[in-house]
C-alpha cells in the first residue's frame, strides 16, 4: 500500500537545537500538509505546498520554523532555534488535487519533545 | 480556522448506529463536508465526504440537510475499533486550506 512516510517518528532534543523533520509523500500525489498536534491545540495547519509551491505557511511561527519541498518525493519541516513550545506531534499529510477530493493520506506523525 | 461546531464526546453501543452531527451554517456553495477520525495517536483517516447529496461508502454514510447548514455521519453498526475522535472539515478540497476543529470523542461501548 502506498503511505506517507514521515522521519523521524521519535524526537528528544534540547532547546536552541535545530530540528528538521521529513516526509515523503505517496508517489504522484501534488499537494502536501504540515499538521501540529497538541492536547492544548489540537490539530493545527502549519502550511501546505501545492505543486511543490507553499500556498500558505500563516500557520507557522516564522521567526523559528520553515517549510520546504526539495522536490516532489521530499517535504521537510525545520524548527531553529527549538523551544519546549514546539514540543508536539508533526503530521505531514497528501494528497491529490482532481483526485478524490478530499482524501488526504496522513503519516504516522514525528513525535518532538524539546527539553 | 475550522468553520465547524461538533459535540465534544459521544458514547454508543457495540452493535448500534452511532449518529455524528455536525453544524457548518456558514458553509458556502462549492465547500465540500469532510469527515475524518483519529484512532488513538495515529494519523487521521478519511472516511468520506460530500457536497449536497447524501453519500455512503464502506465505512458510513453522511446526510447533509437540504440547506446544507449541518450533517450526520452515521456508522451503522459501531465496533469497537471505531472508538475514536470524528472530525468533521469543511473545505474547497486537498488543494486548499483544510482546517481540523475539536472533533467528536466516539466511545463505543461494549
Amino acid at each position: 500500500d502506498a503511505r506517507v512516510t514521515q522521519t523521524p517518528r521519535h524526537k528528544v532534543t534540547e532547546m536552541g537545537q535545530e530540528v528538521t523533520m521529513r516526509c515523503q509523500p505517496i508517489l504522484g500525489h501534488n499537494t502536501v500538509f504540515w499538521y501540529r498536534q497538541t492536547m492544548m491545540q489540537g490539530l493545527e495547519l502549519l502550511a501546505y505546498f501545492r505543486n511543490r509551491a507553499p500556498l500558505d505557511d500563516s500557520g507557522m511561527p516564522k521567526d523559528r520554523f520553515s517549510a520546504e519541498m526539495p522536490d516532489a518525493t521530499l517535504a521537510t519541516l525545520k524548527i531553529q532555534p527549538s523551544e519546549p513550545r514546539d514540543s508536539a506531534v508533526y503530521f505531514c499529510a497528501s494528497g491529490l488535487v482532481g483526485g478524490r477530493a478530499g482524501e488526504l493520506f496522513f503519516g504516522e506523525g514525528s513525535r518532538l519533545t524539546v527539553l | 480556522d475550522a468553520k465547524t461546531t461538533q459535540p465534544t464526546s459521544m458514547d454508543c453501543a457495540e452493535g448500534r448506529a452511532a449518529n455524528l452531527p455536525c453544524n457548518h451554517s456558514t458553509i458556502s456553495g462549492n465547500e465540500y463536508v469532510y469527515w475524518y477520525r483519529q484512532i488513538h495517536s495515529q494519523g487521521p483517516q478519511y472516511i468520506i465526504h460530500g457536497l449536497k447529496n447524501n453519500e455512503t461508502n464502506e465505512m458510513a454514510s453522511l446526510i447533509i440537510t437540504e440547506d446544507r447548514k449541518s450533517s450526520t455521519l452515521i456508522l451503522p453498526h459501531a465496533t469497537l475499533r471505531d472508538t475514536a475522535v470524528y472530525y468533521c472539515i469543511v473545505s474547497l478540497g486537498t488543494g486548499n486550506q483544510f482546517y481540523f476543529g475539536t472533533g467528536t470523542s466516539l466511545t463505543v461501548i461494549p
